[in-house]
């Protein structure tokens, strides 16, 4: 199975610094990896995604992910923070599930989160 | 166009009743999935709807049920509720079934669960 990890609970960061959430993934074959923010009593919303080409994502509100294959890893980046920004962040990958994989659909296997907190 | 929604946003059970939620999914999006957060296990998949059948479950007891209606909008069912089952309940839509997984889901703001 596919599994990605988040190595930091929290990361904290002063307000118009960059900041950095770190993902790495285990994949087997190609890895599509995504990236979610939410907000208090809030949904997830999509920030970004990989599937194949430029190894530097650009997403929604100023955000952007690093992919690279040989450490396995899809770091969320941002070069200046906002304190907006402070959120639950979280990877996931796509995970084939399902008996045939013709038939099967693939899910998204989410890493356990990290809080950012941008301070004013 | 109208997003994910899912009712009701708030609702406290007592242990051993069943509860039942609602989730419409984006217009034209007919594959439906179910996720449960919780601050210990974090996002868990419940099943996934496509058509109107149930393509895949994750890790759960049979308590835990769901189906899709003709329209796409889904429902989950959880009977004799546990203290354990205190949630927020996540209903994500894609476009295109899942197997395509190109512009990822999209998900509602849920449903709060609190078993007393």
């Amino acid at each position: 199975a596919q599994s990605v990890a988040q190595p930091e609970d929290q990361v904290n960061v002063a307000e118009g610094n960059p900041l950095t959430v770190k993902c790495t993934y285990s994949v087997s074959g190609n890895p599509y990896l995504f990236w979610y923010v939410q907000y208090p009593n809030r949904g997830l919303q999509f920030l970004l995604k990989y599937i194949t080409g430029d190894n530097l994502v650009k997403g929604s509100y100023g955000f952007e992910a690093e992919f690279n294959k040989s450490q396995t890893s899809f770091h969320l980046k941002k070069p200046s923070a906002l304190v907006s920004d402070s959120a639950l962040y979280f990877c996931a990958v796509r995970d084939l599930r399902g008996v045939d994989s013709a038939a099967g659909s693939y899910q998204l296997t989410f890493g356990k989160g990290t809080k950012l907190s941008v301070i004013p | 166009k109208a997003g994910v929604t899912q009712t009701p946003r708030y609702l406290i059970k007592t242990r051993g009743q069943q509860v039942t939620l609602s989730c419409s999914p984006i217009s034209g999006h007919r594959s439906v999935s179910w996720y449960q957060q919780t601050p210990g296990q974090g996002l868990q998949f419940l099943f996934e709807y496509f058509s109107e059948t149930q393509r895949n479950k994750g890790n759960f007891p049979g308590r835990f049920s769901g189906r899709q209606f003709s329209n796409s909008r889904s429902e989950m069912n959880v009977s004799t509720l546990e203290l354990g089952d205190s949630a927020l309940y996540l209903c994500a839509s894609s476009p295109k079934g899942a197997s395509t997984m190109v512009s990822g889901y999209t998900f509602g703001s849920g449903t709060r669960l609190t078993v007393v």
